[in-house]
């Protein structure tokens, strides 16, 4: 089982600022590698896929890189609506695995 | 409008059976893979189960499989997981999730949840 180890597991930041999460693979995934942020009360939903790519809709001022092992999430001038947890996921190989996710506090 | 929408969940005791739904509309359904995630309270996503569009390719978590069983009915744009032999440690709230047309992937559509509680 591939396991993808998120830091830091909490994170209270200011708006404006920048905003960098970490996911590390146990092995190397590639780019199957996907990123979802998860408001209080909500579902999942999808911010970037193929570690880079961008969903439909998402703000531009999230971005994803890495491949292999080492992934990062940046949101870049961090908003009050971005408060919320954001989870890593690997599609490499079955079973499918989250990270146990980063929860991001606006101070 | 795209959506999915599960329904199913409810209060059983341990060692019983549940069956989730999962209704899809607003796309054609059988053109993408399916799954299940589940949420225990207060702790983060795991992955329970996928299916392909043909129901070809059938996936299970370690932790549930031989217990639960994925389907899907395309005629009827509906995902199912059957779930016998509930344990407390099933309590969660189960999503369904959208993939990738004729791959497993990401999830870019994920439904509301329904609530399953495995309590005596």
């Amino acid at each position: 089982e591939i396991v993808l180890t998120q830091s830091p597991d909490f994170q209270s930041v200011t708006p404006n600022e920048k905003v960098t999460i970490t996911c590390r693979a146990s092995q190397n995934i590639g780019n199957f590698l996907h990123w979802y942020q998860q408001k209080p009360g909500q579902s999942p939903k999808l911010l970037i896929k193929y570690a880079s790519q961008s969903f439909s809709g998402v703000p531009s001022r999230f971005s994803g890189s890495g491949s292999g092992t080492d992934f990062t999430l940046t949101i870049n001038s961090l908003e009050a609506e971005d408060a919320a947890t954001y989870y890593c996921h690997q599609s490499r190989n079955f079973p499918l695995t989250f990270g146990g996710g980063t929860k991001v506090e606006i101070k | 409008e795209v959506q999915l929408v599960e329904s199913g969940g409810g209060l059983v005791k341990p060692g019983g059976s549940l069956r989730l739904s999962c209704a899809a509309s607003g796309f054609i359904f059988s053109e993408y893979s399916m799954n299940w995630v589940r949420q225990a309270p207060g702790k983060g996503l795991e992955w329970v189960s996928s299916i392909s569009t043909s129901s070809n390719y059938i996936y299970y978590s370690d932790s549930v499989k031989g217990r639960f069983t994925i389907s899907r009915d395309n005629a009827k744009n509906s995902l199912y997981l059957q779930m016998n032999s509930l344990r407390a440690e099933d309590t969660a709230i189960y999503y369904c999730a959208r993939g990738m047309p004729a791959a497993f992937n990401w999830f870019d559509l994920w439904g509301q949840g329904t609530l399953v509680i495995v309590s005596s």
